[in-house]
């Protein structure tokens, strides 16, 4: 199985702010690797697929980027709404991993 | 507006199975392919199996290979997820999940259905 570790586990951000986390593979995914936000209760969110692909409706203060082994989601201008635990998914092979998430707090 | 429902939560005795449904509504069922993708109090996700709504073919974790079966009901948009031999490990949040066929992420995702395994 592929693992996928992200970096940080948790960061503590402002408003405003801008953020990066980090994606690293056990092997390499090329660009299958998905962004999700989970707030507590709730399930994910999509946010990003194929790395650098911006879902629908998904501010575009969200990028993603990165190939291989390394790849990063990056949040332009901390929104209040954005405190939550970001996810990665890859999707390069069986089984779809997800990251241990990364906890993004104020 | 397209959304998935879950059935809503279990309580199971060790050793038993549970069966949790999830109903599609919004969109051509058929079209699209079902994930389901459980949650541990407290943990990561964790990716269990799809179906491919349209004709039938799963795809399953390894890891739950021979425990899990996902099924679907076309005449009535709907998927389900059975577990069988249940421990307290089982205990999480499922979730049924929207994935597109080349997959592109699980876009529309069902509000979750709490199993709770304790003896």
């Amino acid at each position: 199985d592929i693992q996928m570790t992200q970096s940080p586990s948790t960061l503590s951000a402002s408003v405003g702010d801008r953020v990066t986390i980090t994606c690293r593979a056990s092997q390499s995914i090329s660009r299958w690797l998905a962004w999700y936000q989970q707030k507590p209760g709730k399930a994910p969110k999509l946010l990003i697929y194929k790395a650098s692909n911006l879902e629908s409706g998904v501010p575009s203060r969200f990028s993603g980027s990165g190939s291989g082994t390394e790849l990063t989601l990056t949040i332009s201008s901390l929104q209040p709404d954005d405190f939550a635990t970001y996810y990665c998914q890859q999707y390069n092979s069986y089984p779809y991993t997800f990251g241990q998430g990364t906890k993004l707090e104020i | 507006q397209v959304q998935l429902v879950q059935s809503g939560a279990e309580v199971k005795k060790p050793g038993a199975s549970v069966k949790v449904s999830c109903l599609a509504s919004g969109y051509t069922f058929i079209s699209y392919v079902i994930h389901w993708v459980r949650q541990a109090p407290g943990q990561s996700l964790e990716w269990m199996g799809w179906i491919n709504s349209g004709n039938g073919n799963t795809k399953y974790s390894q890891k739950f290979q021979g425990r899990v079966t996902i099924v679907r009901d076309t005449s009535a948009s709907t998927a389900y997820l059975e577990v069988n031999s249940l421990t307290s490990e089982d205990t999480a949040v499922y979730y049924c999940a929207r994935g597109g066929w080349p997959y592109s992420g699980l876009d529309v995702w069902g509000q979750g259905t709490t199993v709770t395994v304790s003896s």
